[in-house]
């Protein structure tokens, strides 16, 4: 399959603790690029990350890519109870094709 | 405001039956998506189209139409030889066709149960 695919499938954390969560892909990408959904909603862009960057940032995200490795990380610093939702990486190949991972059901506890 | 607006938020359907689900949006995107996401699984793609008047099947097309007449609208009709068609339906948007720079625009989705 060429989607990417996430890890942890489901991570719990305590309000104001960081959440990283990993994305791994297997052919080479025109880049990647992470989408939020709050339950039963659509999904949300969150940023995007081209394959000869290796670092991004956007207020309290920060992505990280590595094209040796086939992995990619989305960090959320600070966490709050808002930030509870499923965070999916999209993988863009080459033939512009684009493919979602089953997402990392994340739960942030007040 | 711009964006993407899909309807029905919640539909139903009977064994046999084909139903229509409509995304309109005013973004002037020339691209639109539909995507079907199971409980607990990513986004599967179902169809897409990059201009008017021509669209492409994606990876789960048997059982799915669709048309797009114009710009702003991509409805789709689950057919009746759709056989497990309960699941969330969502459909997007993106600026210009194969430019995959920018992120894809969502709707807020539509649910549809067999009943």
């Amino acid at each position: 399959s060429q989607q990417g695919e996430e890890d942890p499938q489901a991570l719990s954390i305590q309000e104001g603790e960081n959440a990283t969560m990993n994305c791994s892909y297997k052919t080479s990408i025109n880049n990647l690029q992470w989408y939020r959904q709050n339950s039963g909603r659509g999904l949300v862009h969150l940023i995007l990350i081209r394959s000869n960057e290796r670092e991004k940032h956007s207020g309290r995200l920060r992505v990280t890519l590595d094209t040796s490795k086939k992995s990619s990380s989305l960090l959320i610093t600070a966490s709050r109870a808002a930030d509870t939702a499923s965070y999916f990486c999209a993988t863009v190949f080459n033939n512009n094709d684009m493919r979602f991972g089953a997402g990392t059901r994340l739960t942030v506890k007040p | 405001d711009g964006g993407i607006t899909q309807s029905p938020k919640y539909l139903f359907r009977k064994e046999g039956q084909n139903v229509t689900l409509s995304c309109e949006q005013n973004l002037n995107h020339d691209a639109m998506y539909w995507y079907r996401q199971d409980p607990g699984q990513g986004l599967r793609l179902i169809y897409y189209s990059q201009i008017v008047n021509d669209f492409q099947k994606g990876d789960i097309a048997e059982g799915y139409s669709v048309s797009r007449e114009k710009k702003e609208s991509f409805p789709l009709t689950v057919t009746s030889a759709q056989k497990n068609p309960t699941a969330f339906y969502l459909c997007a948007s993106s600026i210009l066709a194969g430019q995959f720079d920018y992120g894809y625009t969502f709707g807020s989705g539509t649910r549809l149960t067999v009943v």
